[in-house]
């Protein structure tokens, strides 16, 4: 089964504070791409940071990170120095590849308040 | 960057009327397009993938006669939902796939969506 699982429906975190959002997934394919994407208000989504399966790394972006186990299908989001501004829902993805095309599969999305 | 619009951000139609959704990629082509639908507070559930000068490809349960998708471009794809009703109310988003940008994956765009109601 194609499935992400988010499993804090709303998180909260005090301005220039750290917090972690978790995301597990199931997939039997070796090579996929990571993702979470940002949802502001505006519901405008934009990508905050991607992850490549095959990367034992873990991306960076600024105050963005990721604690990406593939073994344990685990891809939790750090942000550092949390700003008013990163209130939004977050919602994990990965990449399928169905019939020889490629799609994405999201997780129902944890909504982040930040607290002045 | 790339940027991708949609067309209306917001409609409100009659029951059993039909309308038009327009998905463009503004400064690139694409030859994939994506249509997801976004009911409140919930994720985005992927409708159908379309691909330029051939039929798009539907999602299990999404009904094909009710959500007809036309990418008749490289620039443009579009949602028609016919006869619509009150549970077509939703957010509908598209996104369109940047070929050629990325090593390996090509990148999504995503539209700002548009806001469907039926009365």
């Amino acid at each position: 089964a194609q499935t992400v699982t988010q499993s804090q429906p709303e998180m909260s975190v005090q301005e220039a504070e750290t917090v972690t959002l978790s995301c597990t997934y199931d997939t039997s394919e070796s090579d996929y791409y990571l993702f979470w994407y940002k949802q502001p208000p505006s519901r405008q989504m934009i990508l905050v940071i991607r992850q490549e399966a095959y990367k034992q790394q873990n991306a960076t972006e600024n105050r963005f990170s990721v604690n990406f186990q593939k073994a344990a299908k685990s891809f939790s989001l750090k942000i550092s120095d949390s700003q008013l501004g990163d209130a939004a829902m977050y919602f994990c993805a990965y990449t399928v590849t169905q019939g020889g095309s490629e799609k994405l599969v999201f997780g129902k999305g944890t909504k982040l308040t930040v607290n002045p | 960057g790339a940027v991708v619009s949609q067309h209306p951000s917001r409609v409100i139609c009659k029951s059993g009327t039909s309308v038009k959704i327009e998905c463009r990629s503004l400064d690139f082509q694409a030859t994939t397009m994506f249509w997801y639908r976004q009911f409140p507070k919930q994720s985005l559930m992927l409708m159908a993938t379309s691909n330029e000068g051939s039929k798009a490809t539907y999602e299990q349960g999404v009904e094909k006669d009710k959500f007809l998708i036309n990418h008749a471009s490289l620039t443009l794809s579009t949602l028609t939902v016919t006869s619509a009703h009150p549970e077509d109310s939703s957010f509908y988003i598209c996104s369109a796939r940047h070929t050629g940008t990325g090593v390996l994956w090509d990148e999504q765009y995503f539209g700002p969506g548009t806001r469907l109601t039926v009365t």
